[in-house]
């Protein structure tokens, strides 16, 4: 398994409040993505990193942002968390030499409730 | 734009039946194409992915699926479905040059005993 580490694994959040999530990764790779998940959706990217503080917006960016002052961590900020935020939101990697080909590797995922 | 639909929300076969999932794109030059699968309670894992090579790729767990591009398709196939393989599958596509992937909504398979 890819080493991908994220945390916390379960969060519960009033609306408002500001909330930070870590992926964390052993493996060196240069992309990192973050993902959220809900049903009838699939996985819809919500902000990557092509490397150290390089990021970019995925389709579902707005009320997120990331930062990425190391290689081997991505964190993913709500600044004033919704309802509509409520998801589980997963950490992805892939090496960065290959191109659209390449495969990623996911995290196990952080389920995140906004109440 | 690039985009995939996947036919079927869920779909139920008994153990020892075919099983076949949907996957369908939309894309202005030939993509790389993806089926990852995802058990309960966890992240994503690739099954296959099909990079022009050939056309019928195998995956894991005796997977495979074919890219028809006339039919702009990449179903997902296994002969005999084993209780192990109840899961939620994805279907997605990466436009050439870039480092995007756009994911299906997914197909939820049941295998019964």
């Amino acid at each position: 398994d890819a080493g991908i580490t994220q945390s916390p694994r379960h969060k519960v959040t009033e609306t408002g409040t500001p909330v930070t999530l870590r992926c964390h990764q052993t493996e060196n790779h240069r992309y990192m993505y973050w993902y959220r998940q809900d049903p009838g959706h699939g996985l819809r990217l919500i902000h990557y990193s092509y490397g150290v503080k390089d990021t970019d917006k995925g389709e579902v960016s707005d009320g997120y942002s990331v930062s990425r002052s190391k290689t081997e961590d991505f964190l993913l900020t709500l600044e004033s968390a919704t309802s509509s935020q409520t998801s589980v939101y997963f950490c992805a990697i892939s090496e960065g030499t290959s191109g659209a080909q390449e495969t990623q590797y996911f995290g196990p995922g952080t389920r995140l409730l906004v109440l | 734009a690039q985009s995939v639909t996947q036919l079927g929300s869920h779909v139920s076969v008994s153990e020892g039946a075919l099983v076949l999932l949907r996957c369908n794109y939309s894309s202005s030059v030939p993509p790389y194409l993806f089926w990852y699968v995802q058990y309960p309670n966890q992240g994503l894992q690739l099954l296959l992915k099909y990079t022009s090579a050939a056309t019928l790729v195998k995956g894991i767990n005796g997977f495979e699926a074919e890219f028809k591009k006339s039919e702009t398709s990449f179903h997902l196939t296994k002969p005999s479905a084993h209780m192990s393989d109840a899961a939620e599958y994805f279907c997605a596509v990466s436009p050439p040059g870039g480092f995007k992937t756009i994911f299906g909504a997914g197909t939820r398979l049941f295998v019964k005993a």
